[in-house]
C-alpha cells in the first residue's frame, strides 16, 4: 500500500512530558498537510509544508508545536509539554503538485494525555 | 473558503441510493467543491469533487445546482460500509500567488447511517 501511513497510531501519555509523530506522505506528493480533530469535531488545520518549507500555520499551533520536513519527504509534529486539552487525533494529509491538489489522508495518531 | 450547510445525520436502507445534500450560498466562482467521507476512528477519504460540471466516479457521483449554491452527493447503492460521517467542504483552487488556499475547512459533517 503507498498510502499516507503515521506513526504511532495510538500514544498515551502523562501531562507534561513530550512527544512526536511521524508522517510519510505518498511517494513524490510535495505538499503535506497537519490536522487535529477533536471528539465530534471535523478536522482543523494545523500546518502545511511544501517540499521542506513550511508554509503555513494555524493560530491553533501554539508555541510548544512543531513541525519539520527536514528533506521534503517525512514530517514529524512534536508537542512539548503536553496538556490533557491536546488530546486529540492527529491527522496528516498529502497532495502531489498541479491543479487537481486533492489531500489523501493517513490514518491519524490518536494521542491520549492522562 | 465558503461555509457549507449539512444536514447533522441521514439514514439510508442498505442497496437504496443515499443522497446528501450541502448548501454552500456564498461559493465563490473559482471554489471548487469537494466530499470527504470518515468511517469510525479512520482518516477522511476522498470521494469526489467538481467546479460546475457534474462529476461521477466509481464511488459517488456529484450534483452541483447550475448557481452552484448547492450540491448533492449521491452514493447510488449504499452499503452497510457506507456508514460514516461525509463532509462537504468547498476551497478556492489554487491562486497564481499560492499561498493559503489549500486547507481543507471540515464543518461537522453528516452522519450517514445505512441500515440493513
Amino acid at each position: 500500500d503507498t498510502g499516507v501511513s503515521q506513526d504511532p497510531r495510538h500514544k498515551i501519555t502523562k501531562r507534561g512530558q513530550n512527544v512526536t509523530f511521524r508522517c510519510d506522505p505518498i511517494s513524490e506528493h510535495n505538499r503535506l498537510y497537519w490536522y487535529r480533530q477533536t471528539l465530534g469535531q471535523g478536522p482543523e488545520f494545523l500546518t502545511y509544508f511544501q517540499n521542506e518549507a513550511q508554509l503555513e500555520k494555524s493560530r491553533l499551533l501554539s508555541d510548544r508545536f512543531s513541525a519539520e520536513r527536514p528533506k521534503g519527504s517525512f514530517s514529524t509534529l512534536e508537542i512539548q509539554r503536553t496538556e490533557q486539552g491536546d488530546s486529540a487525533m492527529y491527522l496528516c494529509a498529502s497532495s502531489p503538485r498541479g491543479l487537481k491538489e486533492t489531500q489523501y489522508f493517513g490514518p491519524g495518531t490518536r494521542l491520549l494525555v492522562l | 473558503d465558503a461555509k457549507t450547510t449539512q444536514p447533522p445525520s441521514m439514514d439510508c436502507a442498505e442497496g437504496r441510493a443515499a443522497n446528501l445534500p450541502c448548501n454552500h450560498s456564498t461559493i465563490s466562482g473559482n471554489e471548487y467543491v469537494y466530499w470527504y467521507r470518515q468511517i469510525h476512528s479512520q482518516g477522511p477519504q476522498y470521494i469526489i469533487h467538481g467546479l460546475k460540471n457534474n462529476e461521477t466516479n466509481e464511488m459517488a457521483s456529484l450534483i452541483i445546482t447550475e448557481d452552484r449554491k448547492s450540491s448533492t452527493l449521491i452514493l447510488p447503492h449504499a452499503t452497510l460500509r457506507d456508514t460514516a460521517v461525509y463532509y462537504c467542504i468547498v476551497r478556492v483552487a489554487r491562486g497564481r500567488s499560492g499561498g493559503s488556499n489549500y486547507k481543507l475547512t471540515f464543518g461537522k459533517g453528516t452522519l450517514l447511517t445505512v441500515n440493513p
